[in-house]
């Protein structure tokens, strides 16, 4: 049950388009179509943003969208704005009733 | 309104034990899986446990397998995490969290646990 791996950060000025990696393993992310990504700013709950993959939850902007390629998920924002700038993590399905998820990825708009 | 509310977190010293609570309303709680997920001070989010929503099924993370138990009360529209032998890397905000197709699309507050020594 190792973390998936993410980049410590990641930065992009506002009206920019910023991507995040999830690297795991053909046990989790590339063995199950279940991974999911939130947001959390400073002193706040988790927010889902992405499921299965690319599906938006109801209320989540078009701009953030999913893929995954083999091992390896991602996460786009397209239009970078101000209030984006928050800690994203990935999760995916690990099998057997578990779950994982990344080390997290903090986003800076310039 | 759809609404988890945990309680239960306080102060424990090593080998403890705290039982955490999570109070669900505003939606058919029998229906749904239920994980726990906890963060430590100033670190990221990690999966602790997972039941199926009958309480039937339950799993739980490498890290706490032996010491904590998952566990649902579908008439009491409540979830528990049982946790002995509590270490001080234990030490965390523990969030229920309401799975949808393998996403958590409901959070409640966190409750927080302190572990020390």
């Amino acid at each position: 049950q190792s973390a998936l791996t993410q980049p410590p950060s990641a930065s992009g000025s506002p009206g920019q388009s910023v991507t995040i990696s999830c690297t795991g393993t053909s046990s989790d992310i590339g063995g199950y179509t279940y991974v999911s990504w939130y947001q959390q700013h400073p002193g706040k709950v988790p927010k889902l943003m992405i499921s299965e993959v690319n599906r938006r939850p109801s209320g989540v902007p078009d701009r953030f969208s999913g893929s995954k390629s083999g091992n390896t998920a991602s996460l786009t924002v397209s239009g970078l704005q101000a209030e984006d700038e928050a800690d994203y993590y990935c999760s995916s399905y690990a099998g057997n009733n578990n779950y994982v998820f990344g080390t997290g990825t903090k986003v800076t708009v310039l | 309104e759809v609404q988890l509310v945990e309680s239960g977190g306080g102060l424990v010293q090593p080998g403890g034990s705290l039982r955490l609570s999570c109070a669900a309303s505003g939606f058919s709680f029998s229906s749904y899986w239920m994980h726990w997920v906890r963060q430590a001070p100033g670190k990221g989010l990690a999966w602790v446990s997972f039941i199926n929503s009958d309480g039937s099924t339950t799993s739980h993370a490498d890290s706490v397998k032996g010491r904590f138990t998952i566990s649902r009360d579908n008439v009491k529209n409540t979830l528990y995490l049982q946790m002995s032998s509590l270490r001080v890397e234990d030490t965390a905000v523990y969030y229920c969290t309401r799975d949808l197709f393998s996403g958590m699309d409901v959070w409640g507050q966190g409750t927080t646990v302190t572990v020390f020594s």
